[in-house]
């Protein structure tokens, strides 16, 4: 069974350009994570989708970061314009539904902003 | 709110020798407790979880964990290490009647030496 993909592994971008990351999940799982992973520190959730849904956005900075899951499958994660404070790794991870399920987590993007 | 604090960000071991990583949580509510290992350039991989019932909980690759309630620790443990245990490990928390939102520590680079 395939895990969760990512792409790309690595982007490096000029601040104030647009980037775009993308997750496929595991087949079957309904529920969506995207992490946001600074240098030494834990993952931080940034939205969480039940199917197409989003259903928990709280953490996602709205005025450059947006998401997509529109056929409740893969999704995407854009932020436009990047600022140097934006370099980091982004995870997704993908479970059967929330609560006490294992969340499954690709490799992450690293992205870092010159 | 809740809070994961992982008490040491470095630990160093020899090989075969025992091991312990410790993870203090803070929670008004009922808990869900998850350890996860991130190797390098790889995402997160479950070890183990609580959620209920024997507060001993055995993962995989000969990791476990207790549950103390009153001392809300939730500290990993192998009695002897590999090479390949060499890695960054996660505590994280959710509340039992949450849908998935993982609260995690700022994680504990396990380093073995030969």
């Amino acid at each position: 069974e395939a895990g969760v993909v990512q792409s790309p592994r690595y982007k490096i971008i000029e601040k104030k350009q647009p980037v775009a990351f993308w997750c496929n999940p595991i087949s079957g799982h309904n529920t969506l994570y995207w992490y946001l992973q600074n240098l030494g520190q834990g993952p931080e959730l940034l939205i969480r989708y039940e199917n197409e849904e989003a259903v928990d956005d709280s953490q996602l900075p709205k005025d450059r970061f947006s998401a997509e899951r529109l056929k409740g499958v893969d999704s995407t994660l854009k932020i436009q314009p990047a600022e140097l404070g934006d370099s980091a790794v982004y995870l997704c991870a993908s479970s059967l539904r929330g609560g006490d399920n294992e969340q499954f987590f690709g490799p992450g993007t690293r992205l870092t902003v010159l | 709110a809740q809070s994961v604090t992982q008490l040491d960000s470095q630990v160093p071991v020899f090989e075969e020798a025992p091991v312990e990583l410790r993870c203090n949580y803070s929670s008004s509510v009922s808990v869900y407790l998850f350890w996860y290992v991130q190797y390098p350039n790889q995402g997160l991989q479950l070890l183990l979880k609580y959620l209920s019932g024997s507060t001993l909980v055995k993962g995989i690759n000969g990791f476990e964990a207790e549950f103390n309630k009153s001392q809300t620790s939730f500290h990993l443990r192998k009695p002897s290490v590999h090479i390949s245990d060499t890695a960054e490990y996660f505590c994280a928390v959710t509340s039992s009647g949450n849908t998935g939102k993982l609260i995690f520590g700022q994680g504990t680079t396990l380093q073995v030496k030969p």
